[in-house]
């Protein structure tokens, strides 16, 4: 959905590098969703964040990778001194659930590549 | 349940013909269930949902059907054409906690013979 925006659309690191993803929410939507993708597999849960508190972070890595969602401003996932793992396309979706709409609405990704 | 790093199951279906897909979910609280679409190279889209008080459900060319007996979601498309060729996640959400939280499920690929 165009509504959710994402960027880069792709990044390329080298080792040991630092990247960030910005995620651009629907307008309204008060809740941030970030999945990570690799090639032929599904989305897997990474963290589940509202506007200046993480609800869910379980999925995420304990080390090295962290996500926010300031007052203003978009969502980042951090991913500190990448390694070739981390290669893989990254999905944020926002939703706003305080009204009952289920519907999560998901950028166009951004892919990261590691070298 | 979450998908933790397994490869998509593939559906083959001939250009037509009618495509189910499937999902088994595990969570008996749910208040949603929904499909999305995902095709090469972007992200999800929501297709249709359907609250958990509900068996059935249908949209335009797709059917969504739920038995909550023995937690089994399908995704029926009828008429299979070649631009539904793309990856199908089901999705499960529940409301706890003031939060409504989507869980997805593994994903089926759908290929269509032409």
């Amino acid at each position: 959905n165009a509504g959710v925006m994402q960027n880069p659309r792709h990044l390329v690191r080298r080792r040991g590098q630092e990247a960030r993803l910005r995620c651009s929410p629907m307008k309204g939507h008060s809740h941030v969703y970030w999945y990570r993708q690799l090639p032929e597999e599904g989305l897997k849960f990474m963290v589940y964040l509202q506007k200046e508190n993480i609800i869910d972070e379980s999925g995420m890595p304990k080390e090295r990778f962290s996500a926010e969602f300031p007052k203003e401003g978009p969502s980042i996932l951090r991913i500190q001194q990448v390694v070739r793992g981390d290669s893989a396309a990254y999905f944020c979706a926002s939703s706003n659930p305080y009204r009952g709409n289920t519907e999560a609405f998901f950028g166009q990704g951004t892919r990261l590549t590691v070298v | 349940g979450e998908n933790v790093g397994l490869h998509l199951p593939t559906l083959s279906v001939q250009e037509g013909d009618n495509s189910i897909i499937n999902c088994a979910y595990s969570n008996s609280a749910s208040d949603y269930f929904i499909w999305y679409k995902q095709e090469s190279g972007k992200g999800p889209q929501f297709i249709i949902d359907i609250r958990s008080n509900m068996d059935k459900r249908q949209g335009q060319r797709v059917t969504v059907l739920l038995n909550k007996t023995v937690k089994h979601l399908s995704l029926q498309i009828a008429a299979t054409q070649p631009g539904d060729s793309a990856v199908y996640f089901c999705a499960e959400t529940r409301y706890s906690g003031g939060y409504q939280k989507v869980t997805f499920g593994t994903g089926t690929k759908l290929q269509v013979i032409p």
